[in-house]
């Protein structure tokens, strides 16, 4: 069964500190896979897309990686803001059909 | 970058009436473009993918007769909710898509049926 899997399911965190956020998956077939940050009452936000062939990427303060032999990602989030509070989800991609296989998303509160 | 749009972005309606949703691709064209539906704390739901010119592509529990889409052209997309009833109260989301890879959603239209 194609399922996207996110941890933690909530993350609360202080102004300025990192945090790491984990996605695993088991979607076959593979086309990429995407983070997208979604604000509470707001469309979800492309981060970062990766294809197979990529480990990792950087937009800003935000870092995914990807592990394609262990199905595994993670979105790493640099020097946080309070502006980065949001649901922050995973997404894979199959070619085949184009559809989205999306996770649960983490829950991040960045407090002052 | 490229930006989509959705309007309403909020509304309320009595059951039993119907209600349209927009979703426009501003400054692209969209030969596809998907309408998702979101319950809170809830991750996005696929409904239905919409191509230009032909009839949408309903995911399975998805009434089509009830969640009406019309894609007109290839920057505007329509989701009537027909007959909306209380449980229809949810957030829907459109999005776009340019070309392989990528799509871009838009701002979410928020409805309420009392």
């Amino acid at each position: 069964k194609n399922q996207v899997e996110q941890s933690p399911q909530s993350l609360i965190i202080l102004e300025g500190k990192n945090c790491t956020l984990q996605c695993n998956y088991t979607v076959s077939p593979f086309s990429n896979l995407r983070w997208y940050k979604q604000d509470t009452g707001r469309g979800p936000v492309s981060l970062t897309i990766m294809t197979f062939s990529e480990n990792t990427k950087s937009n800003g303060r935000y870092t995914a990686t990807l592990d394609a032999d262990t199905k595994q990602s993670s979105l790493h989030i640099t020097a946080s803001q309070l502006s980065d509070s949001a649901s922050y989800i995973c997404v894979v991609s199959q070619d085949s059909n184009y559809q989205l296989i999306w996770g649960a998303g983490t829950k991040l509160i960045i407090k002052p | 970058g490229a930006v989509v749009s959705q309007h309403p972005s909020r509304v309320i309606c009595k059951s039993g009436t119907s209600v349209k949703i927009e979703c426009r691709s501003l400054d692209f064209q969209a030969t596809t473009m998907f309408w998702y539906r979101q319950f809170p704390k809830k991750s996005l739901m696929l409904m239905a993918t919409s191509n230009e010119g032909s009839k949408a592509t309903y995911e399975q529990g998805v009434e089509k007769d009830k969640f009406l889409i019309n894609h007109a052209s290839l920057t505007l997309s329509t989701l009537t909710v027909t007959s909306a009833h209380p449980e229809d109260s949810s957030f829907y989301i459109c999005s776009a898509r340019t070309d392989r890879y990528e799509q871009y959603f838009g701002p979410g239209t928020r409805l309420t049926v009392t």
